[in-house]
């Protein structure tokens, strides 16, 4: 069965750095647009970035661009997400999520199938 | 502020049905395909519905969608307790280039 499993969330001061990995398992990773979403204590959900299968296109939401690196190694069937300059605002669950992704006739389909139970990130001095 | 608009929070008995709205603009509910997902408390949100109105394996059809032009609801007939959670929407913005979701509405059965 399909699996997502996050890692590598903590505490951390504002300005530094974190680096999130999210493994699957269950199908062939190599196939599959990858995403990070986040959800910060008691809001909804918010997308961060995606990263196309082969890692060449990606995209990131704006609240994040220049700080975050999304990236991924196929060989090892793992997503990543590189933190810099973290703020407080920065502060909540990171879920990675995989999503199919296509366009047809003029509209985008754009879902998220599996997500990963999620990995706690707390920027605080 | 989300850029889709749900409202915050419904409530129905168990057996009744309820609706939740999503709204949003041509750049992203009125050109593209919308999405529905389940979330309990400390768990990962789960896909209810995709490309407007197909429902995954293993969805229940008490769970159904539809669309207008800008708009989307999804709807929850025969209520159980266990039908209490977080249900977002969620599209990709043409104009904004990233996927948008709603900011949520809390379900709770009576």
């Amino acid at each position: 069965q399909v699996q997502l499993v996050e890692s590598g969330g903590g505490l951390v001061k504002p300005g530094e750095s974190l680096r999130l990995a999210c493994e699957g398992s269950g199908f062939t990773f190599s196939d599959y647009y990858m995403n990070w979403i986040r959800q910060a204590p008691g809001k909804g959900l918010e997308w961060v970035a995606y990263i196309t299968a082969s890692g060449r296109t990606i995209f990131y939401a704006d609240s994040v661009k220049g700080r975050f690196t999304i990236s991924r190694d196929n060989a090892k069937n793992s997503l990543y997400l590189q933190m810099s300059s973290l703020r407080a605002e920065d502060t909540a669950v990171y879920f990675c999520a995989r999503d199919k992704f296509y366009y047809d006739s003029g509209s985008f389909h754009y879902f998220f199938d599996y997500w990963g139970q999620g990995t706690p990130v707390t920027v605080s001095s | 502020q989300s850029v889709l608009t749900q409202p915050s929070s419904v409530s129905a008995a168990p057996g009744q049905k309820v609706t939740i709205s999503c709204s949003g603009s041509r750049s992203n509910i009125g050109t593209n395909y919308v999405s529905w997902y389940q979330q309990f408390p400390g768990t990962a949100p789960k896909l209810l519905i995709y490309d407007n109105t197909e429902r995954p394996s293993g969805i229940p059809d008490r769970f159904s969608a539809s669309k207008t032009y800008t708009s989307t609801t999804l709807g929850i007939t025969g209520l159980q307790t266990g039908d209490e959670a977080d249900y977002y929407c969620g599209s990709w913005d043409s104009s904004l280039r990233a996927v948008v979701f709603g900011g949520g509405t809390k379900l709770t059965v009576l």
